[in-house]
């Protein structure tokens, strides 16, 4: 069975300082990897995907994540944080080898960016 | 281009009750995701829609049920609503199952059961 796994519930860096957010994944196949954003009383927003290809992917508003087949896992990065990064953040995956192709999302990570 | 309506934004029933939700997908894509989001247990996905039928379903009871209209349009409802069915319902429009773009999410509707 898929699984996506944030270690952590919460991160805190300073502003312009770099961020990571990490996520491991499980699945039986290839998978369709995907970030999102949400910020209060929102709905999720997309960040970046990683499909195939290189293995750094490049995304919304600075965004960066780097794909790693052998560590399973699919880390959020930004070089230099803005306050304005603050918010909520899912790793989801989509197995493409399982019948339906259903996306499960991980649990979350908080960031706080201090000014 | 509009994007997910969800409607209503938030609601208040009564344990026992029953509730449906509406999600209108963004014009063209036929897939339309359920999720439910709660502080405990993240987003659990419900179940997909395309084309009229269900692709897959979630793990949850079968007081969970939708469907979706012929145009793409797609109701969820809860019957016989328990206090732990409070959570942000969440519905994610795409172009078709397995895509792989991502999903677009509607802003949700909050329900409260009291």
């Amino acid at each position: 069975a898929q699984s996506v796994a944030q270690p952590e519930d919460q991160v805190n860096v300073a502003e312009g300082n770099p961020l990571t957010v990490k996520c491991t994944y499980s699945v039986s196949g290839n998978p369709y990897l995907f970030w999102y954003v949400q910020y209060p009383n929102r709905g999720l927003q997309f960040l970046l995907k990683y499909i195939t290809g290189d293995n750094l992917v490049k995304g919304s508003y600075g965004f960066e994540a780097e794909f790693n087949k052998s560590q399973t896992s699919f880390h959020l990065k930004k070089p230099s944080a803005l306050v304005s990064d603050s918010a909520l953040y899912f790793c989801a995956v989509r197995d493409l080898n399982t019948g339906g192709f259903k996306t499960i999302f991980g649990a979350g990570t908080r960031l706080f960016v201090k000014a | 281009k509009a994007g997910v309506t969800q409607t209503p934004r938030y609601l208040i029933k009564t344990r026992g009750q029953q509730v449906t939700l509406s999600c209108s997908p963004i014009s063209g894509h036929r897939s339309v995701s359920w999720y439910q989001q709660t502080p405990g247990q993240g987003l659990q996905f419900l179940f997909e829609y395309f084309s009229e039928t269900q692709r897959n379903k979630g793990n949850f009871p079968g007081r969970f049920s939708g469907r979706q209209f012929s145009n793409s349009r797609s109701e969820m409802n809860v019957s016989t609503l328990e206090l732990g069915d409070s959570a942000l319902y969440l519905c994610a429009s795409s172009l078709e199952v397995g895509s792989s773009n991502g999903y677009t999410f509607g802003s949700g509707t909050r329900l409260t059961v009291v």
